[in-house]
């Protein structure tokens, strides 16, 4: 079973608006992570955000955790045609030297 | 100009044949994964190697095989055991394993394999 599960699976929305993507996990962690992928392409690294931080920013991304309904979202405020891209989270189970993805969100911008 | 490298970008093979993907990296990293996606799925772990001459099995290791002999590469082969190869190869390496408090994987352009 899937440590990380993303919601939505799909998100269509207008430039301009905001995204948010919310992922849930089962076991204690020691981080997430948000990583995007375009279309083909290898990963990139967005925001790592630690077990013991509530909240981290990074230019229009912000990030949440609560550890205590062991969920996550992703706002990607203001977006743009470039934000198109599926956007997975992944997770460092404690004890585990592995990072665990989810099934990812595809987003689409549209113009 | 530093990151990792993937080749070759695509890759056809027949069944019955082993074929190997290359991975090489510049960013001095310690730790080094390869993925597996499938279409429209997040990735999966194959194997990992935290150090040179040391490499673990993820959880989908059958039918692979790799080495790291030296720090800079990490080569995958996919054998003809492996059943249903077709799919995107993504190779990562990380500053330390991934059991580090700050681990963000960088992570290469990927090998798109197909078994004709």
């Amino acid at each position: 079973s899937q440590q990380g599960e993303e919601d939505p699976q799909a998100l269509s929305i207008q430039e301009g608006e905001n995204a948010t993507m919310n992922c849930s996990y089962k076991t204690s962690i020691n981080n997430l992570q948000w990583y995007r992928q375009n279309s083909g392409r290898g990963l990139v690294h967005l925001i790592l955000i630690r077990s013991n931080e509530r909240e981290k920013h990074s230019g229009r991304l912000r990030v949440t955790l609560d550890t205590s309904k062991k969920s996550s979202s992703l706002l990607i405020t203001a977006s743009r045609a470039a934000d198109t891209a599926s956007y997975f989270c992944a997770t460092i189970i404690q004890g585990a030297q592995k990072l665990v993805f989810g099934q990812g969100t595809r987003l689409t911008i549209n113009p | 100009d530093g990151g990792i490298t993937q080749s070759p970008k695509y890759l056809f093979r027949k069944e019955g044949q082993n074929v190997t993907l290359s991975c090489e990296q510049n960013l001095n990293h310690d730790a080094m994964y390869w993925y597996r996606q499938d279409p429209g799925q997040g990735l999966r772990l194959i194997y990992y190697s935290q150090i040179v001459n040391d490499f673990q099995k993820g959880d989908i290791a059958e039918g692979y095989s790799v080495s790291r002999e030296k720090k800079e590469s990490f080569p995958l082969t996919v054998t003809s055991a492996q059943k249903n190869p077709t799919a995107f190869y993504l190779c990562a390496s990380s500053i330390e394993g991934a059991g580090g408090i700050d681990n963000e994987q960088f992570f290469g352009p990927g090998t798109r394999l197909t078994v004709l």
